[in-house]
């Protein structure tokens, strides 16, 4: 069955340190693979998508983020984390066209950033 | 600009009474999609539709219909609410096949 799985449930940074947040897909064919950000009472905003070609892709605020099909894995990364980061973050996967216009979403990972 | 919006952002109802969440969007997308989030279960979809007069259910269906007349609105109908349908509820659009779906900003149900 497809999956999405987010093993960090929570994370907490140093403002300024690195960031990585984890994400393992189970999809039977080419995945399209997205990261969404949730800032507090607020809705979901794309932060980067992946469907082709380079596996590692660039999204807005900074963050980046590298497709390992061998690992079956879409990691997100940040080198530098700002204070204003500090929200939840979903990986989803999904497919081309009919039903797989659908997504399917991880639990979310809730970061939170010390000053 | 395109957008999408949900309303009421806030509700509260009692167990048993009917309640529809509106969610209207302006990008003219074709697929419309209802999730519930939840904590420790991330997003759940519920229903969705490819167009006007498509509608189906998603993986946490019951207890919740849709109905497509036209392109811009999908409402989510509660038949009979239940407190296990306290949650936050998100309605999302997008227009193509590549799958990147754009979201309103939520609605806070609670049910008493």
């Amino acid at each position: 069955a497809q999956s999405v799985t987010q093993p960090d449930i929570h994370i907490t940074v140093s403002e300024g340190a690195s960031l990585e947040l984890r994400c393992n897909y189970s999809y039977g064919a080419t995945p399209y693979l997205f990261w969404y950000v949730q800032s507090p009472g607020q809705g979901l905003q794309l932060l980067l998508k992946y469907f082709s070609g380079d596996t590692l892709v660039q999204g807005i605020k900074g963050f980046e983020a590298e497709f390992k099909r061998s690992q079956s894995s879409f990691n997100l990364r940040k080198p530098s984390v700002h204070w204003s980061d500090a929200a939840e973050y979903f990986c989803a996967v999904g497919g081309y066209g009919g039903a797989t216009n659908k997504l399917i979403f991880g639990t979310g990972t809730l970061l939170a950033v010390q000053p | 600009d395109a957008e999408i919006t949900q309303s009421p952002r806030h509700k509260i109802t009692e167990t048993g009474r009917q309640v529809t969440l509106a969610c209207h969007q302006t990008w003219n997308h074709n697929n419309m999609f209802w999730y519930r989030q939840d904590l420790g279960h991330g997003l759940r979809l519920i229903h969705y539709s490819y167009g006007v007069q498509d509608t189906n259910k998603g993986e946490v269906s019951d207890g919740y219909s849709v109905s497509r007349s036209n392109t811009e609105d999908l409402p989510l109908t509660l038949e009979s609410a239940a407190s296990s349908q306290t949650s936050v509820y998100f309605c999302a659009s997008s227009g193509g096949g590549l799958g990147e779906q754009f979201f309103g900003p939520g609605t806070r149900l609670t049910v008493l």
